[in-house]
């Protein structure tokens, strides 16, 4: 079983410039999350699909964030404009749902390096 | 606000002793909790995990100890290896959120020393 992809590993780009990262999920699993790591912290949720829809954007900064999952399978994330403090690492996870486990399975994630 | 804490950083093992992680959270609402690993450039890896209704889950290497009442979880792994140097993620969610959610802490690096 294939893993979580994402696209690009690496990113480097000036303030107030945009930018998009991609996820292709597990196979299978409707549930999809976008997560921002910090360094030196934890994963912080943005934002929560399942399938197409959107279950939780409560975190996500909407001024200069979006999110979309048109056709419930690949995910983009976008940051317009960039802030040097959006430097991080953007992880994507996947979860099957109906199975009662919360296990997520993490891609490899995106680090973005704002200058 | 900062529900899931690891208040140690790193932590630094010989090789074939054991290591120990904590883990508090401030929630009461969490009932489930997760480890996870991860290396450099990598995501995180599911690691083991643990339900309120158990204070003791056991996988191999790996257990993981709860404690309810201190809001507490630990894990424990015994003999460490070379190759568990890495970034250990504790993680916790709430049976009554739905959309199973985890919040995680800020993670503790653990360097195992040959």
């Amino acid at each position: 079983e294939a893993g979580v992809a994402q696209s690009p590993r690496y990113k480097i780009i000036e303030k107030r410039q945009s930018v998009a990262f991609w996820c292709n999920p597990i196979s299978g699993h409707a549930t999809l999350y976008w997560y921002q790591q910090i360094l030196g912290q934890g994963p912080k949720l943005l934002i929560q699909f399942q399938n197409n829809g959107v279950v939780d954007d409560s975190q996500l900064p909407k001024d200069r964030f979006s999110a979309e999952r048109l056709k419930g399978v690949d995910s983009t994330l976008k940051i317009q404009p960039a802030k040097l403090e959006d430097s991080a690492v953007y992880l994507c996870a996947s979860r099957r749902p109906g199975t009662g486990t919360y296990e997520q399975y993490f891609g490899p994630g995106t680090r973005l390096t704002v200058t | 606000d900062q529900q899931v804490k690891q208040n140690s950083p790193s932590l630094s093992v010989q090789e074939g002793r054991i290591s120990i992680l904590n883990c508090d959270y401030t929630n009461s609402m969490f009932d489930y909790f997760l480890w996870y690993k991860k290396y450099p450039a990598e995501g995180p890896t599911f690691l083991i995990s643990i339900s309120s209704i158990k204070d003791k889950n056991e996988d191999g290497r790996f257990t993981v100890f709860l404690n309810k009442s201190a809001k507490h979880l630990s894990l424990h792994i015994v003999p460490s290896q070379p190759g568990d140097s890495a970034v250990y993620f504790c993680a916790a969610s709430g049976r009554s959120s739905n959309d199973y959610k985890l919040s995680f802490g800020a993670g503790t690096t653990v360097t195992v020393r040959a």
